[in-house]
C-alpha cells in the first residue's frame, strides 16, 4: 500500500464549486509535490513545497491554490475550474525539496480523479 | 532540451517474452534516471533507477541499460508476466524538477 494517502478518491464538481483535494503522509519526509496527469499522458509538475514553504509553483493558475499546513500534510484548493481542467491530481512526497535523486525519491500517492462539469 | 523521448508508445508481449521500452534525452545536466511503473486507478510507483555514471542495473526481472555518449536509456523486462500489464514512464531529474517521458502502454498476453 502507497504512504502517501489522497482524500478523495473522486471528486465531481461544477464550475462555480469550491472544493479541496487532501494528501497525507507519515514518513517524515520534508517536501510534498501536487501533479496533474490527463489520460495517457505523464504526470505534469504543479508545485512543490519544500519544508513547509511553496519553493516551486509551474505557472499554474490561480483558481489551484495550494496549502502546506504542515509537513505532513498538503491541500489544493480548487475554485472556479474549467472542464478542461478534468485530470487525475496526483501528490507526492520525497525525504527534502533539493533533487530528485536515490536519496531523495518520490513517493507517489493514488491520486484524486477530479471530474469538471 | 528539457523533453525525455520515450518509445514505443504501447507494447504487445507474449508471456515469458522480453519487454523494451527505450529513452532518449538531450540535456547532460540530468544527473538520476528512474523508471515508474503506474497501473490504472494508481499513482506512478517507483520501478529501479540509475545514475549516469553506471551503464547497468539489474533488479530481479529488471534491467536498465545507460549509454551516457548516445544519451538513451533503456528497460529491459524479462519472462514478462500478465502483471506486469501496465503503463511506464522513464523519468529523469536534476535539481527539483522530475522530467517524465511519455509513458508506454505494456499489455502482456498469456
Amino acid at each position: 500500500d502507497t504512504e502517501v494517502t489522497q482524500t478523495p478518491k473522486h471528486l465531481v464538481m461544477g464550475m462555480t464549486n469550491k472544493k479541496s483535494l487532501k494528501c497525507e503522509q507519515h514518513m517524515g519526509h520534508r517536501a510534498m509535490y501536487w501533479y496533474k496527469q490527463k489520460a495517457k499522458k505523464p504526470p505534469e509538475l504543479m508545485f512543490v513545497y519544500s519544508y513547509e514553504k511553496l519553493s516551486i509553483n509551474e505557472s499554474v493558475p490561480s483558481r489551484f491554490s495550494p496549502e502546506c499546513p504542515n509537513s505532513s500534510l498538503l491541500n489544493l484548493h480548487l475554485h472556479a475550474l474549467q472542464p478542461e481542467d478534468s485530470a487525475l491530481y496526483l501528490c507526492a512526497s520525497s525525504r527534502t525539496g533539493t533533487g530528485v535523486s536515490g536519496a531523495n525519491v518520490l513517493t507517489f500517492g493514488a491520486g484524486s480523479r477530479l471530474t469538471v462539469l | 532540451q528539457q523533453q525525455v523521448k520515450q518509445s514505443p508508445q504501447s507494447l504487445i508481449v507474449q508471456k515469458g517474452g522480453i519487454s523494451i521500452i527505450n529513452c532518449a534525452y538531450e540535456n547532460t545536466a540530468f544527473d538520476y534516471f528512474p523508471w515508474y511503473q503506474q497501473f490504472p486507478g494508481k499513482g506512478p510507483a517507483l520501478l529501479i533507477a540509475i545514475r549516469p555514471d553506471v551503464s547497468e542495473k539489474k533488479e530481479g526481472r529488471f534491467t536498465i541499460s545507460f549509454n551516457k555518449s548516445a544519451k538513451q536509456f533503456s528497460l529491459h523486462i524479462m519472462d514478462s508476466q500478465p502483471g506486469d500489464s501496465a503503463t511506464y514512464f522513464c523519468a529523469a531529474s536534476y535539481t527539483d524538477k522530475l522530467i517524465f517521458g511519455t509513458g508506454t502502454r505494456l499489455q502482456v498476453f498469456p
